[in-house]
């Protein structure tokens, strides 16, 4: 237990449909970050946030996709119109600081999307 | 675009060391080396990281070359929980680019 939590571990929805998942980070930790994994791939980032400031955004976040770090603490992950493409296992990390430091990941949410 | 090269498969008996190899030639001056793995189905485990020296902490030791383009991650004596895919990054910011890895089987 890395001290980083998310919630739901699995979720299972039906196209078209809203999910939103949850990430506690260890809480002296001022970053966050958003990764996401498919099967057989290596994770991929997604965005991350400096306290409640959202910094940073792949490519990969189509505007489906919103994240939102309220005073700093746990983050919200959120799709929007989900599709098949969506299937994944979303990451959450935090770190103590930027250059030198570790991330530390939670278990991730399994997203099925049918 | 991996800055790194790694195998992607390695064996290893039980009780002897594993040394996993990373090659990052297009390594930059304050690019850190770091190492994780993953356990199926699990989150990243963090293991090791370093920029100029040799690390060591309780999980494993972390060799860099001298010149900084090559790296071996050693476990000094695996078992059959070590089995995992072991990812070796180069990182100088916040986005960790995490490859494909080498998936490391630890056999009885």
């Amino acid at each position: 237990d890395t001290g980083v939590s998310q919630d739901p571990r699995h979720k299972i929805t039906k196209r078209g449909q809203n999910v939103t998942f949850r990430c506690d980070p260890i809480s002296e930790h001022n970053r966050l970050y958003w990764y996401r994994q498919t099967l057989g791939q290596g994770p991929e980032f997604l965005t991350y946030f400096q306290n409640e400031a959202q910094l940073e955004k792949s490519r990969l976040l189509s505007d489906r996709f919103s994240a939102e770090r309220p005073k700093g603490s746990f983050s919200t992950l959120e799709i929007q119109r989900t599709e098949q493409g969506d299937s994944a296992m979303y990451l959450c990390a935090s770190s103590l600081g930027h250059w030198g430091y570790e991330q530390y990941f939670g278990p991730g949410t399994r997203l099925t999307v049918t | 675009d991996a800055k790194t090269t790694q195998p992607p498969s390695m064996d290893c008996a039980e009780g002897r060391a594993a040394n996993l190899p990373c090659n990052h030639s297009t390594i930059s001056g304050n690019e850190y080396v770091y190492w994780y793995r993953q356990i199926h189905s699990q989150g990243p485990q963090y293991i090791i990281h370093g920029l100029k020296n040799n690390e060591t902490n309780e999980m494993a030791s972390l060799i860099i070359t001298e010149d900084r383009k090559s790296s071996t991650l050693i476990l000094p004596h695996a078992t059959l929980r070590d089995t995992a895919v072991y990812y070796c990054i180069v990182d100088s910011g916040y986005a960790l680019n995490f490859g494909k890895g080498t998936s490391l089987l630890v056999t009885p």
